[in-house]
């Protein structure tokens, strides 16, 4: 039990388009879910805290409408990459949590912009 | 505020060699801890973990113990294989609640040859 998936797992767009990640939880119903991003060889840095129904709390320097986070429904969140330029790529991993304190993780989205 | 200290990577071994990541955590109250495992172009795995001092989290092989008196919780194995070839994160979280976040350390990439 507790995966979960993310949809697409790797994605190429053009410079000044916009990009949509889904997170989804597939055998739970995930109360809140976090989405990072990673940079090589770097740790995880958490953009932004989604809890369903209720509108994404973004961490200090996330520019909230670059990074529009829906969280429509107990299973489902997703990341909008509006306007990529190629800083904005990176691999992005969601995680998703249940009512115990647990965070389980997605398998990631690898974002190139070009 | 909260902080986690990893040991530099990159670390490289011989199969059956000895293995300890240092980890050491900066946090107020009393978190819980754990190490994460992330394999070549995917996701986070959780591989231990361990909620209250003392207590020793344990899997595949992999022991790590939380040492209050020492902020500490390093990651070990007796005899470590190629395919424990990976990165390895040490995380604290603060609450035992699903919304807290995750504070990750920078990760040390570990190299294990045949």
């Amino acid at each position: 039990g507790a995966v979960v998936s993310q949809h697409p797992s790797r994605v190429i767009c053009k410079s000044g388009t916009s990009v949509k990640i889904e997170c989804r939880s597939l055998d739970f119903q995930a109360t809140t879910m976090f989405w990072y991003r990673q940079f090589p060889k770097q740790s995880l840095m958490l953009m932004a805290t989604s809890n369903e129904g209720s509108k994404a709390t973004y961490e200090q320097g996330v520019e909230k409408d670059k990074f529009l986070i829906n969280h429509a429904s107990l299973t489902l969140s997703t990341l909008t990459v509006t306007s990529a330029h190629p800083e904005d790529s990176s691999f992005y991993i969601c995680s998703a949590s249940k009512s115990t304190y647990e965070q389980y993780f997605g398998p990631g989205t690898r974002l190139t912009v070009t | 505020g909260n902080s986690v200290t990893q040991m530099e990577g990159p670390v490289t071994l011989s199969e059956e060699a000895f293995l300890t990541i240092n980890c050491t955590y900066t946090a107020t109250g009393y978190p819980s801890l754990f190490w994460y495992v992330q394999y070549p172009g995917e996701g986070l795995q959780l591989l231990l973990k361990a909620t209250k001092a003392d207590d020793k989290g344990s899997n595949k092989g992999f022991e790590a113990t939380y040492r209050k008196e020492t902020t500490s919780f390093h990651l070990e194995k007796g005899s470590v294989q190629v395919s424990d070839s990976a990165v390895y994160f040490c995380a604290l979280k603060r609450q035992e609640t699903s919304g807290s976040r995750l504070t990750f350390g920078e990760g040390t990439q570990l190299t294990v040859n045949p």
